[in-house]
């Protein structure tokens, strides 16, 4: 079955430095990874996501992540933080059978401070 | 740019009663799901919808629940008899295809207190 591990339940970063949230991941065939980010009573929202090819993909906000097929990881980084990225950031796999439902991991939260 | 809604925004519900959480996707998207997060923990798939009839659904999904696409436009999640548990927030989401590449788009999410 496919699963992701976020193994960090909160990143602190200071405004400015880069930052990474980490996101490991365990299918069987090709993997299709998702993050996802959410805000204080919102919705999930896209970010970015990896299907093929390059292994640095950039998205929304200024994120990007770099999928690494040895290390079975998929981390999302931004060069330079901002206070408004404080946020519960989700990574996620599309499971290959089925109907594709996401499989999502726990979640990390992001708190960047002044 | 199209997004999906979900109405209501909170529902508070005395246990055992029905409730319905309403959401209405992206306008040409064809696949729908529902998914919970329960308070703390990480969100879980309910069921998908495609061409008016359950493609998947999870364990949790059991007699309790049912969705529907009434009119073509609104998709909904029914609760039959609501419990303690059944406590969350419930995300809908659409996409336009089926593939393995493509993203589902997620709405603000209904949160569901049972009491």
């Amino acid at each position: 079955a496919q699963s992701v591990a976020q193994p960090e339940d909160q990143v602190n970063v200071a405004e400015g430095n880069p930052l990474t949230v980490k996101c490991t991941y365990s299918v069987s065939g090709n993997p299709y990874l998702f993050w996802y980010v959410q805000y204080p009573n919102r919705g999930l929202q896209f970010l970015l996501k990896y299907i093929t090819g390059d292994n640095l993909v950039k998205g929304s906000y200024g994120f990007e992540a770099e999928f690494n097929k040895s290390q079975t990881s998929f981390h999302l980084k931004k060069p330079s933080a901002l206070v408004s990225d404080s946020a519960l950031y989700f990574c996620a796999v599309r499971d290959s059978t089925g109907f594709q439902k996401l499989v999502f991991g726990t979640g990390t939260r992001l708190l960047v401070s002044p | 740019e199209p997004e999906v809604t979900q109405t209501p925004s909170h529902q508070v519900t005395q246990m055992g009663q029905e409730v319905i959480l309403r959401c209405v996707p992206i306008s040409n998207h064809l696949y729908f799901y529902w998914y919970r997060q329960i308070l703390g923990q990480k969100v879980e798939f309910l069921v998908s919808f495609y061409n008016n009839e359950i493609s998947e659904k999870s364990e949790i999904f059991d007699d309790q629940f049912s969705v529907e696409r009434p009119d073509g436009s609104n998709f909904t999640l029914k609760i039959r008899s609501t419990k303690l548990e059944d406590s969350a927030m419930y995300f809908c989401a659409s996409s336009a295809l089926r593939g393995e590449t493509d993203t589902q788009y997620f709405g603000p999410g209904t949160r569901l207190t049972v009491l």
